[in-house]
Parts: C-alpha cells; sequence; structure tokens
C-alpha cells in the first residue's frame, strides 16, 4: 500500500521568510495530492492540492510542486506569516479507484516567530 | 466551516465502555470517511462509507464499528474501550468515492480513562 514520508517534523521560521514542507510517496499509482493545514485542536483544512498531470500549482503566498519521477512532492510557502504556524500534513491518494481515502504524512510543526 | 458536522465535540468516558460518534457530511457528499488523530500515529483512516454502504477499510479495530444510513449522517461505534483509543476522531466527506477533495468535520475528542 502507499506510504507518505513527510520532513522535516518541526521547522521555526523568521516572519518573512520562506518554508519548504517535503514528502514523498510510494505508490506510482497515487495521483492527488492535497495539503491540509491544521491549527490546535481544529479540524485539518484544505489548503491547496495538486493532481498528478501538472508539475506545479499556486495560489497566493502558497505553492506546490510535484516531482512525479522522483515521487516526491513539495509546499512552499512566502512571506511567512505568524498566522501560518500550524501543523501542515501531506497526504497521497489513486484517484479513480473505488477507494478514496488519503494517506497522510506524520505532519510538520511550522513557527514563525514575528 | 466546512459543512461537515460532528458530535459529540467532547467525549469522557471509562475503559470498557462503548460509545457512539455521529457525523453528517456535507449537503450533496454521499462519501463519509473516519480517520483517527492520536499524538503518536498521525491521522490513520480508519473507514470509508459511499452512500450507505462500506468502500474501504484501513486500521480499524475489530472493536470498532461503523455505519450511513439512509440519510447519509453515519456512526461510528468504540466498544470494550482502552487507554489507548484516547484521540480526536475526524470524519470526512466528499462529493463521491472518487472525489479528490475531502472536507474535514471539527471532530470528536474521545478521553478514556
Amino acid at each position: 500500500g502507499e506510504n507518505v514520508e513527510q520532513h522535516p517534523s518541526t521547522l521555526s521560521v523568521q516572519e518573512g521568510d520562506s518554508a519548504v514542507i517535503k514528502c514523498t510517496y510510494s505508490d506510482s499509482a497515487s495521483n492527488y495530492f492535497p495539503w491540509y493545514k491544521q491549527e490546535l485542536g481544529k479540524r485539518p483544512q484544505l489548503i491547496i492540492d495538486i493532481r498528478s498531470n501538472v508539475g506545479e500549482k499556486k495560489d497566493q503566498r502558497i505553492a506546490v510542486t510535484l516531482n512525479k519521477t522522483a515521487k516526491h512532492f513539495s509546499l512552499h510557502i512566502t512571506e511567512t506569516q505568524p498566522e501560518d504556524s500550524a501543523v501542515y500534513f501531506c497526504a497521497a491518494r489513486r484517484r479513480g479507484g473505488s477507494q478514496g481515502n488519503l494517506i497522510f504524512g506524520k505532519g510538520t510543526k511550522l513557527s514563525v516567530k514575528p | 466551516d466546512s459543512g461537515v458536522t460532528q458530535t459529540p465535540k467532547h467525549l469522557i468516558t471509562a475503559t470498557g465502555q462503548r460509545v457512539t460518534l455521529r457525523c453528517s457530511p456535507r449537503s450533496g457528499d454521499l462519501s463519509v470517511y473516519w480517520y483517527q488523530q492520536s499524538l503518536d500515529q498521525g491521522l490513520q483512516f480508519l473507514i470509508q462509507y459511499y452512500n450507505g454502504e462500506e468502500r474501504a477499510k484501513g486500521n480499524i479495530l475489530e472493536r470498532f464499528s461503523a455505519q450511513q444510513f439512509p440519510d447519509l449522517h453515519s456512526e461510528l461505534n468504540l466498544s470494550s474501550l482502552e487507554l489507548g483509543d484516547s484521540a480526536l476522531y475526524f470524519c470526512a466527506s466528499s462529493v463521491d468515492y472518487g472525489s479528490d477533495e475531502q472536507y474535514f468535520g471539527p471532530g470528536t475528542r474521545l478521553t478514556v480513562t
């Protein structure tokens, strides 16, 4: 089955700096890769996703890149702000199959220091 | 607000007891997923239902069971509870079993004492 590795587990940056979180996946049939942001005690919120037919997607200060050959994808946050502090989870799933469950990485705790 | 609702928000119970967690998906969503989040295991997929039928099973213990009703709400039943079952339990929903985007509910925090 699919396995998703996420690094780093913790990341501390100064406000205004960029943050990068990396994930690798094992199942070459996976073709949907969402990123979730989870603030303390709250639900995971979908912030951006990418499908395997594109290599990069951007939404304001966040972007995701996908390298299918290497089976890894990354989240990039630019001009970080204190409100970006949260735990970020990457995930993978195989689109089009009968099962839609996501396989999550173990999360990255991002701290943005003012 | 994702449109997915879960009750109760918090649940405190003793070992050996049985509890039921409830989830209502977003309007129009037919597929429901249950995930368990504990400190050391991250987000673990438990089970998926689509339009009343079980679609996929993950790391769900035999002591746990779920179902989805005709009105599409779902219940997760946890029995013979152990201390290690203490966790956040999230429900997510999507339009159908093949849809990509899953939207999570606020979760139920279960504490077993």
